[in-house]
């Protein structure tokens, strides 16, 4: 199985200031197909998983554009640039390029 | 609006069964993939099982392989999770998602169904 290691696992960050998680996965995500099947997700205290972020860096719909995916191959990167109260949750992200799918263990950004 | 409402869930004793389903509304049901993703108790996401939009590919945790079977219902909008030979390890908030357009990512979540295994 493809393990997912997410650093930090907890992100004081103070309003405004930036944030980054970093998701390092055990193999490569290239998929046969040439993708790489590499998402993000937040969850918020008490609510489902919420998608942000598909395929490396696309926005899902409605997402703000202060939140960024970026990198290649094992290692990818989740940043906000500018925190704010509502983006307080668990993030996740997760691999869908070789079943069993698997997540990382979520990194919980709270405000400082 | 695009919904997924799951039910089913409760308290059940080790060994017994139990069957989830997953009602879909608000977008076309057979054109996606479904799948199962749980939680436990303060903890974070474990992939449990998925099926193509045509029951024709299907998929299993090492977890729960044997025990689960997954299956749905283009006609009733519905996804189901027959859960056999349940252990305390299953114990988990259930969640269905689809697979949208959007490359492997689960873009509708449900709210969830707690399943509990305890004697």
């Amino acid at each position: 199985d493809i393990v997912m290691t997410q650093t930090p696992l907890s992100s004081p960050v103070t309003l405004g200031q930036p944030a980054s998680i970093s998701c390092r996965s055990s193999q490569s995500l290239v998929h046969s197909d040439g993708n790489t099947y590499l998402s993000w997700l937040q969850q918020r205290p008490g609510q489902p998983p919420r998608l942000l972020i598909y395929k490396i860096s696309n926005r899902f719909s409605g997402v703000p554009d202060r939140f960024s995916g970026s990198g290649a191959g094992t290692d990818f990167t989740l940043k906000i640039s500018r925190v704010e109260a509502e983006d307080v949750g668990v993030y996740y992200c997760m691999q869908a390029t070789q079943f069993p799918w698997t997540f990382g263990q979520g990194t919980k950004v709270e405000i400082k | 609006e695009v919904q997924l409402v799951e039910s089913g869930g409760g308290l059940v004793q080790p060994g017994r069964s139990l069957r989830l389903s997953c009602a879909a509304s608000g977008f076309t049901f057979d054109d996606y993939a479904m799948h199962w993703v749980r939680q436990a108790p303060g903890k974070g996401l474990e992939w449990v099982s998925g099926i193509s939009w045509n029951s024709g590919s299907i998929g299993y945790a090492d977890s729960v392989k044997g025990r689960f079977t997954i299956s749905r219902d283009n006609a009733k909008n519905s996804l189901y999770l027959q859960m056999n030979s349940l252990r305390a390890e299953d114990t988990a908030l259930y969640y269905c998602a689809s697979l949208g357009g959007y490359g492997g990512a689960f873009d509708i979540w449900g709210q969830g169904t707690m399943v509990t295994v305890s004697s």
